[in-house]
């Protein structure tokens, strides 16, 4: 069990669908975290959330959509994916971007694309 | 020259055995440094960090950092088959205005033979 939860563990939708990836933490970090894993590919980092703003976008498609609510909370809202899209979603938190903080990852949510 | 590397293996070491794991990165003014294990189908696990030029001992885990060589090492003994997975070296390179950017090496694939 990690302290960082993300549901849901799976979701499967279509092209044209619009759903959401939730996650919480509750250790008190101020940095949250998502990545993006393809299959026998180490994780790539998407958004930075820093105090609730975002800090960091690495030229991520708009069909993505991060969302910071407050310091426990992130979200990731997902539209008009693509088949390319399905991967394993990893929010992650440190205490702060700052500095030499390791970061705490979730569980995952698998998304697959039809 | 990619960011942080890793041999991808697969590396395959008896029971009991001394695993050793390495990473080299590009980026000299990295300060922070850390060592992930991921099993099939999860979420990466940190296990260790390392900040320091010199060797970090946490029960079987031994990280060793060198930061003249740009290079970090990671020493598993008495290793147990439980110890199969892919780990991740990851780099805190620094992104802007300082805030962390974490970028993980390709993995490399361990595998403890009984």
């Amino acid at each position: 069990d990690t302290e960082v939860t993300q549901t849901p563990k799976h979701l499967v939708m279509g092209m044209t669908n619009k759903k959401s990836l939730k996650c919480e933490q509750h250790m008190g970090h101020r940095a949250m975290y998502w990545y993006k894993q393809k299959a026998k590919k180490p994780p790539e980092l998407m958004f930075v959330y820093s105090y609730e703003k975002l800090s960091i976008n690495e030229s991520v498609p708009s069909r993505f959509s991060p969302e910071c609510p407050n310091s426990s909370l992130l979200n990731l809202h997902l539209h008009a994916l693509q088949p390319e899209d399905s991967a394993l979603y990893l929010c992650a938190s440190s205490l702060s971007v700052w500095g030499v903080q390791p970061q705490h990852f979730g569980d995952g949510t698998r998304l697959s694309i039809l | 020259q990619k960011e942080v590397e890793q041999n991808s293996g697969p590396l395959s070491v008896p029971e009991g055995a001394i695993a050793s794991l390495n990473c080299t990165y590009s980026d000299r003014g990295s300060q922070s440094f850390f060592w992930y294990r991921q099993y099939s189908g999860k979420s990466p696990e940190l296990i260790m960090s390392i900040y320091s030029n010199g060797d970090k001992e946490d029960g079987r885990f031994t990280a060793q950092l060198n930061k003249a060589s740009q290079y970090v090492s990671l020493l598993i003994r008495d290793s147990q088959p439980s110890d199969s997975a892919t780990y991740l070296c990851a780099v805190n390179l620094g992104g802007i205005q300082g805030a962390q950017k974490l970028v993980f090496g390709q993995g490399t694939r361990l595998t403890i033979n009984p």
